[in-house]
């Protein structure tokens, strides 16, 4: 079956510039993340949505990132007014249950984002 | 949370078994161990995951000390497409997020 997609896969922005990284989950999966990957480094969660609520919004770095899926399926990660330490490779991932710790998360490729 | 630490870096030839360590002397008795990898310019992929006992399954096997400070994943013949950063980490029963740290980057050579 599909896997988790993510779109753009590439994405340039110049500073200041509003982006939006849409994620499509494993049709069914109930939960989705959200990770940030900088050059070089582990991932670092940002949110995490069980349906269509947003149970931990931790990780996000400032208030110019929001993350949204209204209908519990579709995700998309938007960050305003772009900034050059937003440049990373942006994952998204699924899992069909929440509240385990034994459920696997399944990672799309990733949106790279450059900001010039 | 709980942390792991892993060595940096290790290399392997194709075809021998890989020993892949992770020390996590502060875990808590409601952590799982997960371990995740992540090929080049791919998402990570989900390798793994036990709780007190050893654990197989078509990829790895994860060896758990008795007293649950460390852990040990292994891969019983590596292969070119196993060259990868490996991910260990402690899940509490009540978290769904991963937190990773910067792994063990596996180099496998011909």
């Amino acid at each position: 079956g599909a896997g988790v997609s993510q779109s753009p896969r590439y994405k340039v922005a110049k500073r200041g510039q509003d982006v939006a990284l849409r994620c499509d989950p494993i049709s069914g999966h109930v939960s989705l993340f959200w990770y940030q990957q900088a050059l070089g480094q582990g991932p670092e969660f940002l949110t995490y949505f069980q349906n269509e609520a947003q149970l931990d919004k931790s990780g996000l770095p400032s208030d110019r990132f929001f993350a949204e899926r209204p209908e519990g399926s579709v995700s998309t990660l938007k960050i305003q007014r772009t900034q050059q330490e937003d440049s990373a490779v942006y994952l998204c991932a699924s899992s069909w249950g929440s509240g385990g710790a034994t459920y696997e998360q399944y990672f799309g490729p990733g949106t790279r984002l450059t900001v010039t | 949370d709980a942390k792991t630490t892993q060595p940096n870096s290790m290399e392997s030839n194709e075809e021998e078994p890989v020993h892949l360590p992770c020390n996590h002397s502060t875990i808590s008795g409601t952590d799982y161990i997960h371990w995740y990898r992540q090929l080049p310019s791919q998402g990570p992929e989900y390798v793994i995951h036990g709780l007190t006992s050893n654990v197989n399954n078509r990829m790895a096997s994860l060896a758990i000390a008795e007293d649950r400070k460390s852990s040990t994943l292994i891969l019983h013949r590596a292969t070119l497409r196993d060259a990868a950063v490996y991910y260990c980490i402690l899940r509490d029963v009540g978290t769904d997020k991963l937190i990773f740290g910067t792994g063990t980057r596996l180099q496998v050579f011909p």
